[in-house]
């Protein structure tokens, strides 16, 4: 079965820090891997996405891949009180179409 | 770009009733959509898979005559849930995907509540 492990936290980073945020996979196929932002009640909002080892920087966010530790995570610089959310991390199954989610993680940001 | 629309965003319903929740792509043609169902403090989980033109696909466990997939077109995959009990109530998102790397988009969901 695949799978995707993610701390549940919450994670706790004062406004302005780095927050880290992790993610494994079991499925060795995997090509392709995706961070969504959820906040309460709402559904997720895609941040970015990521194919190759090694890191993908958008704005605020960095996205590292290491395919063969089957390891993904997201840093989120200069961290807002806005950034406060659970965040997702999705894995493209290989040979379909669809992705597995992990449980979340909650990341706190206090002012 | 990329948006996707549901409706209705909650709704009510009667113990043995149907309800009929929306999902379109209001910006790009969608071959492929996804049904999520979402309990409190709980991830998202796939319930199945609906492609244009011909029958969804249903992941382990869930009752495909119970929850009725009709995608009758690029921009309009609908989701019934037939004869609703009080543990259908959950929050049922959409997804649409786009791009070369399967993007998902999300709907805004829909919240269910069967009393």
């Amino acid at each position: 079965q695949k799978e995707v492990e993610q701390n549940s936290g919450p994670l706790s980073v004062p406004e302005g820090a780095i927050a880290s945020l992790n993610c494994t996979y079991s499925d060795r196929g995997s090509q392709s891997f995706f961070w969504y932002r959820q906040y309460s009640g709402k559904s997720p909002e895609l941040i970015m996405f990521i194919y190759s080892n090694g890191d993908k920087e958008d704005g605020r966010f960095t996205a590292q891949l290491n395919k063969a530790s089957q390891y993904v995570s997201l840093l989120i610089r200069d961290s807002q009180p806005s950034d406060s959310a659970t965040y997702l991390c999705a894995v493209l199954n290989s040979g379909y179409s669809t992705l597995t989610f992990g449980k979340g993680t909650m990341l706190l940001v206090s002012p | 770009g990329a948006v996707v629309s549901q409706h209705p965003s909650w709704v009510i319903c009667k113990s043995g009733t149907s309800v009929k929740i929306e999902c379109r792509s209001l910006d790009f043609q969608a071959t492929t959509m996804f049904w999520y169902r979402q309990f409190p403090k709980q991830s998202l989980m796939l319930m199945a898979t609906s492609n244009e033109g011909s029958k969804a696909t249903y992941e382990q466990g869930v009752e495909k005559d119970k929850f009725l997939i009709n995608h009758a077109s690029l921009t309009l995959s609908t989701l019934t849930v037939t004869s609703a009990h009080p543990e259908d109530s959950s929050f049922y998102i959409c997804s649409a995907a786009q791009g070369a790397n399967n993007e998902q988009f999300f709907g805004p969901g829909t919240r269910l509540t069967v009393l």
